[in-house]
């Protein structure tokens, strides 16, 4: 069975911290995606990254896929109030379905 | 651009009833996916549907069901259900199916929250 275990499962942190989520799991994946949650919507796609050792900047945000692509981390640098929500990593393994890790729920209070 | 539509937003129905949500995707995308979210277990994978045929099933048992149109409009039902199956129904469409090309992300809709008495 394909798992990806997101850590922390929850955090709360204050306006212009920075943190980092990671995602991990023992599969190999051919890419991994990033989203984000708000209450009431659908997950909505961060990033895509597909190259082993791959980092992408988006703003504030930092991916990386890890060198064997099995695991992934979301760095947020001064975190503020509009980036709470639930994270969600989802590694694709080539069967036509993505797996989806844990959450990751943040709360960044003003 | 229309995004990811589904219908209804809510619901509420008694165990042993049966139930059918629809699912709008993206104009051109081919691909319509469902999720069920639920707080302890997470974004679990129901189906995948290319050109009205199902590539890939979830570990969900036979009463969850679906299929797709040739407009891909994509529908799923539960039958007899149980006070398990309320959940976050969740569809999302890409344009070719679910990462062949990696460039191919999953959009989301806002879900169907399905809560069973």
């Amino acid at each position: 069975t394909q798992l990806l275990e997101q850590s922390p499962q929850f955090l709360s942190i204050q306006e212009g911290e920075n943190l980092t989520v990671y995602c991990n799991s023992s599969s190999v994946f051919s890419s991994l995606q990033w989203y984000r949650q708000e209450p009431g919507e659908g997950p909505v796609l961060l990033v895509t990254v597909v190259t082993g050792g791959e980092v992408k900047k988006l703003k504030r945000l930092t991916f990386q896929f890890g060198d064997a692509r099995k695991d992934s981390s979301l760095h947020i640098t001064a975190a503020q109030p509009g980036d709470t929500g639930l994270y969600l990593c989802a590694g694709y393994p080539g069967t036509y379905k993505y797996i989806f890790g844990t959450g990751t729920r943040l709360k960044v209070l003003a | 651009k229309a995004g990811v539509t589904q219908t209804p937003r809510y619901l509420i129905k008694t165990r042993g009833q049966q139930v059918t949500l629809s699912c709008s995707p993206i104009s051109g995308h081919r691909s319509v996916s469902w999720y069920q979210q639920t707080p302890g277990q997470g974004l679990q994978f129901l189906f995948e549907y290319f050109s009205e045929t199902q590539r890939n099933k979830g570990n969900f048992p036979g009463r969850f069901s679906g299929r797709q149109f040739s407009n891909s409009r994509s529908e799923m039902n539960v039958s007899t259900l149980e006070l398990g199956d309320s959940a976050l129904y969740l569809c999302a469409s890409s344009l070719t199916g679910q990462g062949v090309e990696w460039n191919s992300p999953l959009h989301f809709g806002n879900g169907t929250r399905l809560t069973v008495t």
